[in-house]
């Protein structure tokens, strides 16, 4: 079965320090990867994708996340932690049986970010 | 939250009344969504639509129903059959991309409460 694990409900890290957020997966074929941001009540914000090409992707706010196949895992990464970054992040794989170019995804359950000044 | 609003940003209910939520999109997007959040439990969905009068059940759609009549609207009804729909619910809409590498886009949800 298809799903994505993000096994951590928190990290905490201090403000300028580097911050990473773990995700890893389960899929047949390659994966489409997804990196989504929450602020209390609100929708969420599309950070950034892997689809294919270079491991490391970068996308907003400074973030950055490494693909890794053999370990089945997305981990989102920033140098340098801002109190701003506090948020609840999901990672979201493609689910593979749907065909067509159209997106249904799987997301894991989320990780909050406490970043302390 | 781009260009997908949702209203109302909250909404109370009592028992046994259905209720219904507003969702539209701007961004000439084909396929929509909707997904229920609960703490803990991240995002869940409920139903998708790739193309106008076409839908499609997700993996919590019992208690639910939805219509899509046009490109841009996509209201989730909740009915008295949905045993606890106190929860948050989000809208989102993608555009068709290759092979579905298109992102989702939010909109801003509607808090549901049960009284």
């Amino acid at each position: 079965a298809q799903s994505v694990a993000q096994p951590e409900d928190q990290v905490n890290v201090a403000e300028g320090n580097p911050l990473t957020v773990k995700c890893t997966y389960s899929v047949s074929g390659n994966p489409y990867l997804f990196w989504y941001v929450q602020y209390p009540n609100r929708g969420l914000q599309f950070l950034l994708k892997y689809i294919t090409g270079d491991n490391l992707v970068k996308g907003s706010y400074g973030f950055e996340a490494e693909f890794n196949k053999s370990q089945t895992s997305f981990h989102l990464k920033k140098p340098s932690a801002l109190v701003s970054d506090s948020a609840l992040y999901f990672c979201a794989v493609r689910d593979v049986s749907i065909s067509g170019g159209y997106n249904k995804l799987i997301f894991g359950a989320g990780t909050r970010l406490a970043v302390h000044p | 939250d781009g260009g997908i609003t949702q209203s109302p940003k909250y909404l109370f209910r009592k028992e046994g009344q259905n209720v219904t939520l507003s969702c539209e999109q701007n961004l000439n997007h084909d396929a929509m969504y909707w997904y229920r959040q609960d703490p803990g439990q991240g995002l869940r969905l409920i139903y998708y639509s790739q193309i106008v009068n076409d839908f499609q059940k997700g993996d919590i759609a019992e208690g639910y129903s939805v219509s899509r009549e046009k490109k841009e609207s996509f209201p989730l009804t909740v009915t008295s059959a949905q045993k606890n729909p106190t929860a948050f619910y989000l809208c989102a809409s993608s555009g068709r991309g290759l092979a579905g590498s298109n992102e989702q886009f939010f909109g801003p949800g509607t808090r549901l409460t049960v009284l």
